[in-house]
């Protein structure tokens, strides 16, 4: 699976977007852009995948530069509960064989502040 | 919530000993994970089950040990423990069906264990 290069910390005030940048510049063209967040010794939390074009769900949106060289998670509204790890991982998908383990690198640690 | 149950939420117990920790998948699902979480290691991929067989490894060390039963629940046991198998442990599931593409992993609340 691709590295994944993410800035350590990053700080966003309350009310605000978060954009959480992934450098992936190694992608393959079957590999996936996964996100995750974990919430203080939580269990990972699932936040949105992508392979190309740009994506949005009720928590957060992904895009997915044309070249797939990097990308941008947006949390359009941060509150103090988004305070978490959050985990960019590249991951392919061979189809039959199950899914694959993620490898999460150190991620961005994001706080948002009142 | 997940879908995913893990118990106990936390152990103690003392070097040398064994533990078993305990993992539901979601309902559906037939793919069980395994990641542990230490200090200084961050969050590692130890051991994948699917549908009752073990299907991917990862740096489990081979006093651990992991199974998953008929009705998809799985076990990961852990023996002589050392000190620094103090850690959260983290089981995931996805559906992981025959032909499918995209597949998500859905990563119970996790067991914290302490090695005293």
């Amino acid at each position: 699976d691709a590295k994944t290069t993410q800035p350590p910390s990053m700080d966003c005030a309350e009310g605000r977007a978060a954009n959480l940048p992934c450098n992936h510049s190694t992608i393959s063209g079957n590999e996936y852009v996964y996100w995750y967040r974990q919430i203080h010794s939580q269990g990972p939390q699932y936040i949105i995948h992508g392979l190309k074009n740009n994506e949005t769900n009720e928590m957060a949106s992904l895009i997915i530069t044309e070249d797939r060289k990097s990308s941008t998670l947006i949390l359009p509204h941060a509150t103090l509960r988004d305070t978490a790890v959050y985990y960019c991982i590249v991951r392919a998908h061979p189809v039959g064989q199950g899914a694959q383990k993620l490898v999460f690198g150190q991620g961005t640690r994001l706080t948002i502040n009142p | 919530d997940s879908g995913v149950t893990q118990t106990p939420k936390h152990l103690i117990t003392a070097t040398g000993q064994r533990v078993t920790l305990r993992c539901s998948p979601r309902s559906g699902d037939l793919s069980v994970y395994w990641y542990q979480q230490s200090l200084d290691q961050g969050l590692q991929f130890l051991i994948q089950y699917y549908n009752g067989e073990e299907r991917a490894k990862g740096n489990i060390l081979e006093r651990f040990s992991a199974q998953q039963f008929p009705d998809l629940h799985s076990e990961l046991n852990l023996s002589s423990l050392e000190l620094g198998d103090s850690a959260l442990y983290f089981c995931a599931s996805s559906v992981a069906a025959q032909g499918a593409g995209e597949e998500t992993q859905y990563f119970g609340p996790g067991t914290r264990l302490l090695v005293l």
